[in-house]
């Protein structure tokens, strides 16, 4: 089994609307929780940790659920400029990060 | 906010030629820098963990001599793939993270493409 399963993707989503992103992880002792942005042929960055209340920033909303082990990213009012992959990163240890595959975000006019 | 850079940023070479790709912390100290690997529609996978002054630490799997690893100093850490092959074009990116540990946050580089035609 996978460490980090994403939503397979991609989403094609109109302008304005509503997108939720989930992703499972298989180790219940991992420790952090990050949901980072990468676009085409450019590096990760990270848009967003992930903490055990939830949390929000502007239009991103992320969640943990420990018990069902899956965090989730929820983008509200989509822009053009939310497109992009989105990737579910979740560290197990001080250096031990692993990614998911990404999910493909495109924002339609 | 803190930055990582690679050089360079798209390589081509023949089979058999040895890769030099460099990773530096412009403005911060990396005592541990980390090489990923990218293959097209997949998820990076961390080659191998780089540490100032003492050996690399390999994922399972990457062979530590045909990726030679060297952080000699706070800021640079170097990734040379040996004689490459084909099977070797990927998509390269190093990532650092500021200390104290307890800040969670990794920088990427900007990667490296490289072909092995």
């Amino acid at each position: 089994r996978k460490e980090v399963e994403q939503d397979p993707g991609p989403f094609n989503v109109p302008e304005g609307a509503t997108v939720a992103f989930n992703c499972t992880y298989s180790n219940s002792a991992s420790q952090s929780f990050f949901w980072y942005r990468q676009d085409c042929r450019k590096e990760p960055k990270l848009l967003m940790s992930v903490y055990s209340s939830g949390n929000e920033d502007g239009r991103f909303t992320a969640q943990l659920n420990r018990a069902s082990q899956y965090i989730s990213l929820l983008i509200r009012d989509s822009k053009l400029s939310d497109s992009a992959t989105y990737l579910c990163v979740i560290e197990t240890g001080a250096n031990n990060l692993f990614f998911g595959t990404g999910t493909r975000l495109t924002v339609i006019p | 906010g803190a930055v990582v850079s690679q050089h360079p940023s798209w390589v081509i070479c023949k089979s058999g030629t040895s890769v030099k790709i460099e990773c530096r912390s412009l403005d911060f100290q990396a005592t541990t820098m980390f090489w990923y690997r990218q293959f097209p529609k997949q998820s990076l996978m961390l080659m191998a963990t780089s540490n100032e002054g003492s050996k690399a630490t390999y994922e399972q799997g990457v062979e530590k001599d045909k990726f030679l690893i060297n952080h000699a100093s706070l800021t640079l850490s170097t990734l040379t793939v040996t004689s490459a092959h084909p099977e070797d074009s990927s998509f390269y990116i190093c990532s650092a993270r500021i200390r104290p540990i307890s800040y969670n946050e990794q920088f990427f580089g900007p990667g490296t493409r490289l072909t092995v035609l």
